[in-house]
């Protein structure tokens, strides 16, 4: 069965640190990528993806993942953190061959951000 | 109204009790998704219905009974539920289910069962 992994549970960070959250998959077909966040209080939304073309996308607020598709790899990465930042970050897969669009989550990353 | 919206927000229940999660989206959408977030695990898909058919049924127990009356709404209807079926369920519309279209998410129903 297809799995995400991230590796970090919990991150804490001073502000303007720089961030990279790992996200590896497990399955060898073709895939979207996605990465999601949820601030405190708020709805799970998304902060990024990847369907094809150029593996490393931009987001909103300064984020960016590249995509390596030798590692199975999706890391995410921000060069310097604001306290805003603070959030629980979800890492998605969808197969691109399932004939539904269903992601895969992984267990989510907690980031606290220092002021 | 706008985007996903889930009513309630918070629930607590006996093992014995018959309640129901609404979810509602304004968007236009004609797929709609239930998940569970528990503690400590991943979120995990319960059920998808695209064009108010369900197309998957992520081998949840008869406990959970979806119903899907039109594409706007989305409703989970609860059961003689268990103490580990306490978890946030999430919400979720995209345009379709086909090919790859942006899930947007609800805020949740946080659910305790006793």
């Amino acid at each position: 069965a297809q799995s995400v992994s991230q590796h970090n549970h919990h991150v804490i960070l001073s502000e303007a640190a720089s961030l990279e959250l790992g996200c590896n998959y497990s399955y060898g077909g073709t895939v979207n990528l996605f990465w999601y966040v949820q601030y405190p209080g708020q709805h799970l939304q998304l902060l990024l993806k990847y369907f094809s073309g150029d593996p490393l996308v931009k987001g909103i607020k300064g984020f960016e993942a590249e995509f390596i598709k030798s590692k199975f790899s999706f890391n995410l990465r921000k060069p310097s953190v604001q306290w805003s930042d603070t959030a629980e970050y979800f890492c998605a897969v969808n197969k691109v061959n399932n004939a539904g669009n269903m992601l895969t989550f992984g267990g989510g990353t907690r980031l606290m951000v220092k002021p | 109204e706008t985007g996903v919206t889930q009513t309630p927000r918070h629930l607590v229940m006996g093992m014995t009790n018959k309640k129901s999660l609404k979810c509602e989206q304004h968007l236009g959408h004609n797929a709609m998704y239930w998940y569970k977030q528990s503690a400590k695990k991943p979120l995990e898909l319960m059920f998808v219905y695209n064009f108010k058919e369900q197309t998957e049924n992520n081998s949840v127990p008869s406990r959970f009974s979806p119903e899907c009356p039109n594409s706007s709404h989305l409703f989970l209807h609860l059961h003689t539920l268990q103490p580990e079926d306490s978890a946030l369920y999430l919400c979720a519309s995209s345009l379709k289910t086909s090919g790859y279209n942006e899930q947007f998410f609800g805020p949740g129903t946080r659910l305790t069962v006793l």
